[in-house]
C-alpha cells in the first residue's frame, strides 16, 4: 500500500544548482499535482497533470518544469535553484473528474537552497 | 479568482475543549468545499468534505457545514484531543469542473492535556 511516493525526502543545494523531485504513485491515479507549502502561505499550486503526457501551469511555476512521461510518474525540475525555492514540496494524485477532490499526498520533500 | 481564507493561527487549546476553525470562501457558483488534515511529519489527509449548500461534513468528531449565505465552512468539534494536534486546511474546488483544490494557509492546532 506505498500510496504517492516522494524522492528524495531532504536534500539541500547551492544556488544555480539543479535537481528533480520524483513523485509515484501506484494508484492509476489521472491527475497529479505540484504543491510548495510555505510557512504562512499554505499550499500553492506549483504544476499539474491531468494525464499521461500532458501538464499545465498552477500558480507559481516560474523556475520549475515538469513532465509526466509515464501515468505513474510525475518529475518536478528546478534548473537553477534560488533561496526562494527554499520550500517543503508536495506530491498529491486523484482520480479524474468528478472525484477530482480526494487528493493522495506524498510525505514531502524539504528543500534547502543556500 | 477562487480563494480561502482561514482564521489565524497557531490555536492552543486544552484538552476537551470546544473548537472552532474559521474558513470563509470567495468563488463563483458552487464549489465544493473540504477541510484537510496534517500531522506532523506527514502529507495532508482529507478530513471531510460538502459538496452542495446546507451540506454537512463530518469525520472522526469534526463537522462543518457548507453556508453558501455566509461563504463559510467552519470547522468544529465538540472536545479535542491531545491526538488531535495538526494543521488543518481549508480547500475548495471550483465549480464547473475545475481540476485542481486551492487551499487556505492552515492554521496550526495545538492541544494540550
Amino acid at each position: 500500500n506505498a500510496g504517492v511516493t516522494q524522492t528524495p525526502k531532504f536534500r539541500v543545494l547551492k544556488t544555480g544548482q539543479s535537481m528533480t523531485l520524483l513523485c509515484a504513485q501506484d494508484m492509476n491515479h489521472e491527475y497529479m499535482y505540484w504543491y510548495r507549502q510555505d510557512p504562512g502561505m499554505g499550499l500553492r499550486l506549483i504544476h499539474y497533470s491531468v494525464g499521461e503526457g500532458t501538464t499545465a501551469k498552477g500558480e507559481v511555476p516560474d523556475g520549475y518544469n515538469v513532465s509526466r512521461l509515464k501515468k505513474q510518474n510525475f518529475l518536478l525540475g528546478l534548473e537553477s535553484a534560488a533561496p526562494s525555492q527554499t520550500s517543503v514540496y508536495f506530491c498529491a494524485s486523484s482520480y479524474g473528474l468528478p472525484w477530482a477532490n480526494v487528493l493522495t499526498f506524498g510525505a514531502g520533500s524539504r528543500l534547502t537552497v543556500l | 479568482g477562487d480563494s480561502v481564507t482561514q482564521m489565524e493561527g497557531p490555536v492552543t487549546l486544552s484538552e476537551e475543549a470546544f473548537l472552532t476553525i474559521n474558513c470563509t470562501y470567495t468563488a463563483t457558483g458552487y464549489p465544493s468545499l473540504f477541510w484537510y488534515v496534517q500531522y506532523p511529519g506527514e502529507g495532508l489527509q482529507l478530513l471531510l468534505k460538502a459538496t452542495k449548500a446546507d451540506d454537512k461534513g463530518s469525520n472522526k468528531g469534526f463537522e462543518a457545514t457548507y453556508r453558501k449565505e455566509t461563504t463559510s465552512f467552519h470547522l468544529e468539534k465538540g472536545s479535542v484531543q491531545v491526538s488531535d494536534s495538526a494543521v488543518y486546511f481549508c480547500a475548495l474546488r471550483g465549480a464547473q469542473g475545475a481540476q485542481k483544490l486551492v487551499f487556505g494557509q492552515g492554521t496550526r492546532l495545538t492541544i494540550n492535556p
